[in-house]
């Protein structure tokens, strides 16, 4: 079974607006960590943001939040007041503990921010 | 503070031809991996190493070989390239704690012709 599941091959947004993308991920392990980076089309990967399992709060880092709905098991990435320069590949990962030594990356999600 | 480097930026190699690529991070992680990416794809995980001497695969192992000989330095080898193997390699870093975040390298395009 996949780790991380991105359904959204490509999204389009209006400038200013705001865009949701998707992340469910699947584990077993109680102490988990989720990633999101955004890799623009010059190729180097930019970490976003990141949310602990035991977190009570959903993270925040500026433009960015992570919609943590742990029953659901879903880690969606919320980018408000869009921007041209948001147009970029968008990858959600996860980190367990008991297999600390590796991260599992999505498929990935493509953004287009439209003018 | 340098990160994550890698070195060459760009390659051509003809099959059948060998390579490493280099792979440096001065941030003192246990953790350091080698990850591919084919065009319009995600990362695929080649290799990762848990600290100096230890060296596991990941899902795509064939073809290429990891040392670690010392905490800074990871490179990758690429044996009898073959066209399958043109991609774009990234080498990323973290350390032991569950909330840090890898670090890449700037990446490796390589393209076997």
């Amino acid at each position: 079974a996949q780790k991380i599941t991105q359904t959204q091959p490509g999204m389009f947004v209006q400038e200013k607006e705001a865009v949701t993308l998707d992340c469910t991920y699947d584990t077993s392990d109680p102490s988990y960590g989720l990633f999101w980076y955004k890799q623009p089309s010059s190729g180097e990967m930019i970490f976003l943001i990141y949310q602990g399992s035991y977190d009570q709060q959903n993270a925040t880092e500026g433009r960015y939040s992570l919609n943590f709905q742990k029953a659901r098991k879903s880690a969606n990435l919320v980018i408000s007041a869009s921007q041209l320069g948001d147009s970029a590949m968008y990858f959600c990962a996860m980190r367990e503990a008991t297999t600390g030594n590796q991260f599992y990356f999505g498929t990935g999600t493509s953004l287009t921010v439209i003018p | 503070n340098a990160g994550v480097t890698q070195t060459p930026k760009f390659r051509i190699l003809k099959i059948g031809q060998s390579m490493t690529l280099q792979c440096a991070q001065d941030m003192n992680h246990n953790y350091m991996y080698w990850y591919r990416q084919d065009p319009g794809m995600g990362l695929k995980l080649i290799y990762y190493s848990v600290g100096a001497g230890i060296t596991d695969k990941g899902e795509v192992p064939n073809g290429y070989n990891v040392s670690r000989s010392t905490t800074e330095d990871f490179p990758l080898r690429l044996e009898l390239a073959a066209p399958s193997q043109t991609s774009v390699y990234f080498c990323a870093s973290n350390g032991r704690g569950g909330g840090e975040t890898q670090y890449f390298g700037p990446g490796t395009r390589l393209l076997v012709l």
